[in-house]
């Protein structure tokens, strides 16, 4: 079955602190992984996609096969990082359909 | 990038009542999702609009429950019909940016309490 885990409900850090946020996943295929994020009082927009290998706002994530994860990693939280994250796995090739995980809330305190 | 309006925003609901949310699109686009946000639960896709055809249900959901229109290509509506508390949830719509990179776009959301 297809499926997306993210194990932490909230995750609290410092300012300045490192972050990971966990996200495992079940499929049979070659995934396409995406983070989406939702701050407070906005919609859920996309923040980084695994086929891009890029940075955004400091955010990173590198998909594992092996270990099938997909982990987002900051080195320095930032207050403004303050969120909720979604974890997702495209599941049908090219439909845009998404898989989403239970998502972690991020809290990042001054 | 597609600006997506919803509406309502947020409504409360009695039991046994239906509700019709509308999507309305900046752009044309050939597939509108909607998914449902039970609270403290994931994005679940309820189905897939497409224009000119019947929509695509995922497993767990109907069309007698959850009956959506796609009368062009910037618009789509979902009902959700004889409702319970069972449905309290947020109803999104989303549309596809590039299908090639698999990103969706969303609304903000109708955040749907039934009594």
């Amino acid at each position: 079955a297809q499926r997306v885990t993210q194990p932490e409900k909230l995750l609290s850090v410092f300012k300045g602190a490192p972050v990971e946020l966990k996200c495992n996943y079940s499929y049979s295929g070659s995934p396409e992984l995406f983070w989406y994020v939702q701050y407070s009082r906005q919609r859920l927009q996309l923040l980084l996609r695994h086929i891009s290998r890029e940075s955004i706002k400091g955010f990173t994530a590198d998909l594992n096969k092996g270990e099938t994860s997909f982990h987002l990693k900051k080195p320095f939280a930032q207050e403004e990082d303050s969120a909720m994250y979604y974890c997702a796995l495209s599941s049908s090739g090219n439909t845009g359909k998404l898989i989403f995980g239970q998502g972690t809330t991020l809290q990042v305190k001054p | 990038s597609a600006v997506i309006s919803q509406k309502p925003s947020r409504d409360i609901c009695q039991r046994g009542t239906s509700l019709t949310i509308q999507c309305q699109v900046d752009s044309q686009v050939t597939m509108m999702f909607w998914y449902r946000q039970q609270p403290g639960q994931s994005l679940t896709l309820i189905a897939t609009a497409n224009q000119g055809s019947e929509a695509t249900y995922e497993s767990g959901f109907v069309i007698d429950k959850f009956p959506i229109s796609r009368p062009n290509l910037t618009f789509s509506t979902l009902t959700v019909s004889n409702m319970s508390p069972e449905d309290s949830s947020i109803y999104l719509c989303s549309v596809s940016g590039n299908l090639n990179t698999g990103e969706l776009f969303f609304g903000e959301g109708s955040r749907l309490t039934v009594l």
